[in-house]
């Protein structure tokens, strides 16, 4: 289940179960999205990438899906394993800019 | 090599230390990045080198002073901090600064003011 409040975004999942972590983007002119992994201790590791013409992109397990009516994109993660377990940021890139505008984040918990 | 390396792993230092935050790429990245990580938060974008020029500073105070001196290397250097500026520095890089460039980022610098 999911849980928001004080803490990070917490989403549990069993092992072998697939995940979906969700994220609100904030403008309306973004027109790059990305998501990255942060494991503990490390610094946060590119997944997979999607421009804004597209509403699907797909890589090995994840799937990365864009709705720009509601300014909504997903994670899919298939047959979650436990090196998943980490807190995963969208990021988004306003067209014009360099800077990169990165969600609140949510933490994958993988229970065996 | 795809990777970013900072050094050090951890700095512990008092308020009126200075000390210098390093960072590495050998991928040919004419882009590189400072970012501040408080925990349980995304990270914050504080500088932007692109071609070794400083091309986005986004408001940090004159405490952090950026250096790039030369397209594989950029510092962070550190004076008079405050214990509020404890957290996780990270150093990014990319080839260059444009959308859809994606950014490689290294493991991070703990940083902790005392």
């Amino acid at each position: 289940g999911e849980s928001v409040g004080l803490h990070l975004p917490t989403l549990s999942v069993q092992e072998g179960d697939n995940s979906i972590i969700n994220c609100a983007y904030s403008n309306s002119a973004s027109d790059y999205f990305i998501w990255y992994k942060q494991e503990s201790g490390k610094g946060p590791q590119f997944i997979i990438d999607i421009r804004s013409n597209m509403d699907k992109r797909q890589g090995q397990r994840v799937t990365v899906l864009l709705n720009k009516t509601v300014k909504h994109l997903s994670l899919q993660i298939a047959a979650t394993q436990p090196g998943d377990s980490a807190v995963y940021f969208c990021a988004e890139i306003v067209g014009g800019t360099y800077k990169y505008i990165f969600g609140t984040g949510t933490r994958l918990k993988v229970l065996a | 090599d795809t990777e970013v390396t900072q050094t050090p792993k951890h700095l512990v230092m008092g308020m009126t230390n200075k000390k210098s935050l390093k960072c590495e790429q050998h991928m040919g990245h004419r882009a590189m990045y400072w970012y501040k990580q408080k925990a349980k938060k995304p990270p914050e974008l504080m500088f932007v080198y692109s071609y070794e020029k400083l091309s986005i500073n986004e408001s940090v105070p004159s405490r952090f002073s950026p250096e790039c001196p030369n397209s594989s290397l950029l510092n962070l250097h550190l004076h008079a901090l405050q214990p509020e500026d404890s957290a996780l520095y990270l150093c990014a890089s990319s080839q260059v600064v444009a959308t859809n460039e994606k950014l490689f980022f290294g493991s991070g610098t703990q940083l902790s003011v005392l």
